[in-house]
């Protein structure tokens, strides 16, 4: 079982929300870790979005809009990102990211997204 | 501003080597650790390696241990990912990716280079 598990679809409408999640493993206590996000747009390259460990230590990348936030759902050990707001430009893969066990740092599946 | 270029990508037989560089700029390349990341053709990204921004401690992933060798020349603004018995499916566009915040071993991937692509193949 991978380390984090995310869908590998999602389809929202524009101007609606987008909720990704990114399931810990079995074992795996999702309020231990950060949580990071990555967007990649068809043809480019990855791009930091945020950061989310808890309400109180959270951060948002540089440039990022405040639509694009991070949670976390205790009851499925998994983080979220949330997108609000969605504009066909979020069309993109998202991926989330944990450093693990402080040597190793690993990469969900990714999540495509289209804006329909 | 900051900027990584990546170099050294090409066709490689199985069992070759290659050496990857990502030249640094705008940033102080000493005080931050960096990171190789590759990303398989219509695939996700996949962690490969760190180095701490002195050099001190490297870190691997299981798949490239032992045959990949990740290392830094700050006197350059230089990093380096040495590839051997290269295998087809090392095959990817490999990134290199400056590490946030300063002087830390965790963080965040920020900013990412544009990538260079290693085809192995016979």
């Amino acid at each position: 079982q991978p380390v984090l598990t995310q869908p590998t679809s999602l389809s929202a409408s524009p101007g609606a929300s987008a909720r990704f999640t990114c399931t810990l493993r079995s074992g795996i206590n999702v309020g231990t870790y950060t949580i990071y996000w990555y967007q990649q747009k068809p043809g480019s390259l990855p791009r930091y979005l945020l950061r989310y460990k808890s309400d109180s230590d959270k951060q948002q990348g540089s440039g990022v809009p405040s639509r694009f936030s991070g949670s976390k759902d205790a009851s499925t050990n998994a983080g979220l990102l949330l997108i609000s707001g969605l504009q066909s430009e979020d069309e993109a893969d998202y991926y989330c990211a944990i450093w693990y066990s402080s040597i190793n740092w690993v990469f969900g599946g990714g999540t495509k997204l289209t804006v329909l | 501003q900051v900027q990584l270029v990546e170099s050294g990508g090409g066709v490689v037989q199985p069992g070759g080597s290659l050496r990857l560089s990502c030249s640094a700029s705008g940033f102080t390349f000493s005080s931050y650790g960096m990171h190789w990341v590759r990303q398989a053709p219509g695939k996700g990204l996949e962690w490969m390696a760190f180095i701490r921004y002195d050099g001190s401690n490297k870190y691997y992933a299981d798949s490239v241990k032992g045959r990949f060798t990740i290392s830094r020349d700050n006197s350059k603004n230089t990093l380096y990912l040495q590839m051997n018995s290269l295998r087809a499916e090392d095959t990817a566009v490999y990134y290199c990716a400056k590490l946030d915040p300063i002087y830390d071993s965790s963080g965040w991937f920020d900013p990412w280079g544009q990538g260079t692509l290693v085809t192995v193949s016979s």
